[in-house]
């Protein structure tokens, strides 16, 4: 079955500082990316995601890049701030047909930002 | 519109005891999911329900039971628990079966945080 290996366990930065986490996946039949972000006491929330077909996506401050012939997939953040400190999990599934199939997710890495 | 909601948000178990935690969502997603939270091991899929009437193992199956009552309920047995099942338990759901955009969007509950001594 799939399996995610995340990248780094933790990270610490300076505020306005760039952050990066990588995942490597196994199954290269994988085709759905998304990244949660979970906040201290809260639940995991969808921050980004992006499919096969794409090799980056941006939103704002964050960017999600793709290399499927490597299969691995990166998670950006630029100009971090306090409020981005949480934990980060990559995850993977496979479409087949019109369904998607389960996620896996990676172990996390908890980013700190420091001011 | 509550989202996913999941009780109890805390419980403390002896070992060898039985509990039930409950989930249900409002947002008319046909797949709803159990997972377990352990430092250090991220998010692991106990077991799953594609759809109404139909449930599947997931990674760590062992020791759960699960029951999709209908389209929105989604519940969590331990029938004997044992400390190793101490952890946070997440309940979630997704409109996966659509390959549109949103398709395995998890929606997360707020968690459980089971204790077993």
């Amino acid at each position: 079955g799939e399996n995610v290996e995340q990248h780094p366990s933790t990270l610490s930065v300076q505020e306005g500082d760039s952050a990066v986490i990588k995942c490597t996946y196994s199954d290269s039949a994988s085709n759905y990316f998304p990244w949660y972000k979970q906040e201290l006491g809260k639940r995991p929330q969808l921050i980004i995601d992006i499919r096969s077909n794409v090799g980056e996506k941006k939103d704002q401050r964050i960017a999600v890049t793709l290399n499927k012939t490597a299969k691995h997939f990166s998670l950006h953040i630029t100009e971090t701030q306090p409020e981005d400190s949480a934990v980060y999990f990559c995850a993977a599934s496979i479409s087949y047909g019109g369904s998607q199939g389960n996620l896996i997710f990676g172990k996390g890495t908890k980013l700190s930002v420091k001011p | 519109n509550a989202g996913v909601t999941q009780t109890p948000k805390f419980q403390v178990l002896k070992t060898g005891q039985s509990m039930t935690l409950q989930c249900a969502q409002d947002m008319n997603h046909n797949s709803m999911y159990w997972y377990r939270q352990d430092p250090g091991m991220g998010l692991r899929l106990i077991y799953y329900s594609a759809s109404e009437g139909t449930t599947d193992k997931g990674e760590v199956p062992n020791g759960y039971n699960v029951s999709r009552l209908n389209k929105r309920e989604f519940s969590l047995r331990l029938e004997s628990a044992a400390p190793s099942q101490t952890s946070v338990y997440f309940c979630a759901s997704s409109s996966r079966g659509w390959s549109g955009v949103g398709a395995n969007v998890l929606t997360f509950g707020a968690g459980s945080r089971l204790t077993v001594l």
